[in-house]
């Protein structure tokens, strides 16, 4: 069963803090990593598709991290503000690209 | 900015009950998902939809669940004879798919409907 870990579950920080989460997925039959980040009472927002093992990608004070041959990718937050405050869903899509496993969630909250 | 677009954001239904959830993906899009997502868990894949007929499926859409692009803008998902586990959040998306499929493009999420079983 092809399962998508990410950790920690939530994660409280100041604004100010960096902070990292991290998503595992299966190293094999691998496509696409998708991260998304999820406001409450809003639809998921797309941050990054990666697909080559090594990509780094980066939006303002946030990037991410690929390694497909050991099935991981990091999400990095630089300087936290209340409104990165949401949960970042990471998806990942095996070979066909279309069929998306998702983690459950880091639940990020910022206080000011 | 194009959004995708699902009604109604809420129904309730009862058990045994046929629904169907609407959506409307961005119009120059290609692939078209359907997610569901239980209160407390995961969000699930259930369906991906291009070229008029389905690509690939989820163990979780049986005979149940069906879906149909009608009219070339609306993408629905039709859920026969609803269970009490059916409630959940059901999430339409869509991508451009510009490289050929869907994976290694952004899917763009609309808001949900809420689906409650009673």
């Amino acid at each position: 069963i092809l399962n998508v870990e990410q950790s920690p579950q939530s994660l409280h920080v100041q604004e100010g803090d960096s902070t990292n989460f991290t998503c595992s997925f299966p190293s094999s039959n691998f496509y696409a990593l998708h991260w998304y980040r999820w406001e409450t009472a809003k639809s998921p927002e797309a941050l990054f598709v990666m697909t080559l093992n090594g990509d780094e990608k980066k939006k303002g004070r946030i990037s991410a991290t690929l390694n497909t041959k050991e099935g991981y990718s990091y999400l990095y937050i630089k300087g936290s503000q209340p409104e990165d405050s949401a949960t970042y869903l990471c998806a990942f899509i095996g070979t066909g690209g279309f069929k998306t496993i998702f983690g459950a969630g880091t639940r990020l909250f910022v206080k000011a | 900015e194009p959004e995708v677009t699902q009604t109604p954001s809420h129904q309730v239904t009862q058990m045994g009950q046929e629904v169907i959830l609407r959506c409307v993906p961005i119009s120059n899009h290609l692939y078209f998902y359907w997610y569901r997502q239980i209160l407390g868990q995961k969000v699930e894949f259930l369906v991906s939809f291009y070229n008029n007929e389905i690509s690939e499926k989820s163990e979780i859409f049986d005979d149940q669940f069906s879906v149909e692009r009608p009219d070339g803008s609306n993408f629905t998902l039709k859920i026969r004879s609803t269970k009490l586990e059916d409630s959940a959040m059901y999430f339409c998306a869509s991508s451009a798919g510009l490289r050929g499929a869907g994976g290694n493009t952004e899917a763009f999420f609309g808001q949900g409907t809420r689906l409650t079983v009673v």
